[in-house]
């Protein structure tokens, strides 16, 4: 089944404790991005990958580290995590930009 | 960088009526514009797209048009249901800049029965 993962679905974690969100994509695409959703806000870009090893900044990237090591892969890495980047992500691949995007299904993050 | 408005925040509609959301964007080089439906505790899943070589799109009852003179592009759902209660993010492409995607804030559709 084509499909995008995330993990966890859910955390809850303290101001400064490194955390990873994994994104893994079955479909071969080319492009991920990740994005943040807040009420109000919609959806903002944080990065983007065109390809493996190319990564770039979205709208709100600040506190937020990528790599795209492998196609499939697109992890998101807060390094010191803080109470503001407490949110709902959303992981997202598609063939390339100008093509329907497949979400995952999202990552719920508490930070206190 | 880009900026995409759209209007309205929530929209409420009778069961078989009719339901537009419009859009708004500033980079004249955007060339590619989604519209996404995202409900309830799910995750957002594509709807429709149109490219700017295009000025209408249908799909059964959704239809997208764009105007980019005007820099503009609109949803329009027909013979509504209650299944289409979602919330709707329209998106738009930075033209200048491969990759980047900007969305308007949203559009809460509530259709009554």
């Amino acid at each position: 089944e084509a499909q995008v993962t995330q993990n966890p679905r859910y955390l809850i974690t303290v101001t400064g404790k490194k955390l990873t969100v994994t994104c893994s994509q079955n479909m071969n695409h080319e492009y991920m991005s990740w994005y943040r959703q807040d009420p109000g806000l919609g959806l903002r870009q944080i990065y983007y990958s065109m390809n493996v090893e190319v990564t770039d900044k979205g709208d709100v990237p600040e506190g937020y580290k990528v790599s795209r090591k492998e196609k499939r892969n697109f992890p998101l890495i807060l390094e010191s995590p803080s109470p503001n980047q407490t949110s709902l992500y959303f992981c997202a691949s598609s063939f390339a930009l100008a093509y329907e995007q497949y979400f995952g299904p999202g990552t719920r993050l508490t930070v206190t | 960088g880009e900026n995409v408005e759209q209007h309205p925040s929530t929209l409420s509609v009778q069961e078989g009526d009719s339901a537009v959301i419009k859009c708004t964007y500033s980079d004249s080089a955007s060339n590619y514009f989604p519209w996404y439906k995202q409900e309830l505790g799910k995750r957002p899943q594509l709807i429709i797209d149109i490219r700017s070589n295009v000025g209408e799109k249908k799909d059964q009852r959704i239809a997208v048009t764009l105007n980019k003179t005007a820099k503009h592009f609109s949803l329009h759902i027909t013979e509504t249901q209650p299944e289409d209660s979602a919330v709707y993010f329209c998106a738009a492409d930075r033209g200048s800049t491969l990759g980047r995607l900007y969305f308007g804030r949203g559009t809460q559709l509530t259709v009554w029965p």
